[in-house]
């Protein structure tokens, strides 16, 4: 199975915290992506990064990427009460169209 | 102004019944998907269309049919109905070399 697995699955930190959130996947991807998904809501992109790239920034988040370790991390900084949502890593794989989904991590950020 | 859209947001069923689920995206992308998360909240795609033309169907039982009248929709019509259809329904869309997918808000279907 290409099924990422994501780190840990829930979090739950002070407002104002950095929250980290990590990625693994098993075979050779194009790029890895990050979505948010507030409850009862659709998945909302934040972040694509490439195979051949190794760090990207977006506001208050940072994502890297270590293909020789297959994994990927999201951190927010200086969270914010709204930041409270799941959190899923999504690749995609050499020779597949697709997207394929880790099982999210709940973030939970308390005032 | 919405950018992929799906109706119903909710639909609550019998078993055996058959339903639809319509989606339309206004963005003029080329590819759009069908996922079904579960309770777990794992999602899983289903299907991928790509200018009207099925792409990917990730071994989903023939009870759900995707029709694509158009590259701005993407319907899903699922006959008999079970109880383990029960999940949340996304649509996404994407420009046809993949990358960033828009998602739907979802539709909630509860079949009892």
């Amino acid at each position: 199975s290409q099924q990422g697995e994501e780190d840990p699955q829930a979090l739950s930190i002070q407002e104002g915290e950095n929250a980290t959130m990590n990625c693994s996947y098993k075979t050779s991807i194009n790029n890895l992506q990050w979505y948010r998904q507030n409850s009862g809501r659709g998945l909302v992109h934040l972040i694509l990064i490439r195979s051949n790239e190794r760090e990207k920034h977006s506001g208050r988040l940072r994502v890297t990427l270590d293909t020789s370790k297959k994994s990927s991390s999201l951190l927010i900084t200086a969270s914010r009460a709204a930041d409270t949502a799941s959190y899923f890593c999504a690749t995609e794989h050499q020779g597949a169209q697709k997207l394929v989904f880790g099982q999210g991590t709940r973030l939970t950020i308390n005032p | 102004d919405t950018a992929v859209s799906q109706t119903p947001k909710y639909l609550v069923t019998q078993m055996g019944n058959d339903k639809s689920i319509k989606c339309e995206q206004n963005l003029g992308h080329d590819t759009m998907y069908w996922y079904k998360q579960d309770s777990k909240k794992f999602l899983k795609i289903m299907f991928s269309y790509n200018n009207k033309e099925l792409i990917i169907n990730e071994t989903v039982p023939n009870r759900f049919s995707p029709k694509s009248p158009d590259k701005a929709h993407l319907n899903l019509h699922i006959n008999s109905l079970e109880l383990g259809d029960s999940a949340v329904y996304f649509c996404a869309s994407s420009r046809i070399d993949g990358g960033t997918q828009y998602f739907g808000p979802g539709t909630r279907l509860l079949v009892l």
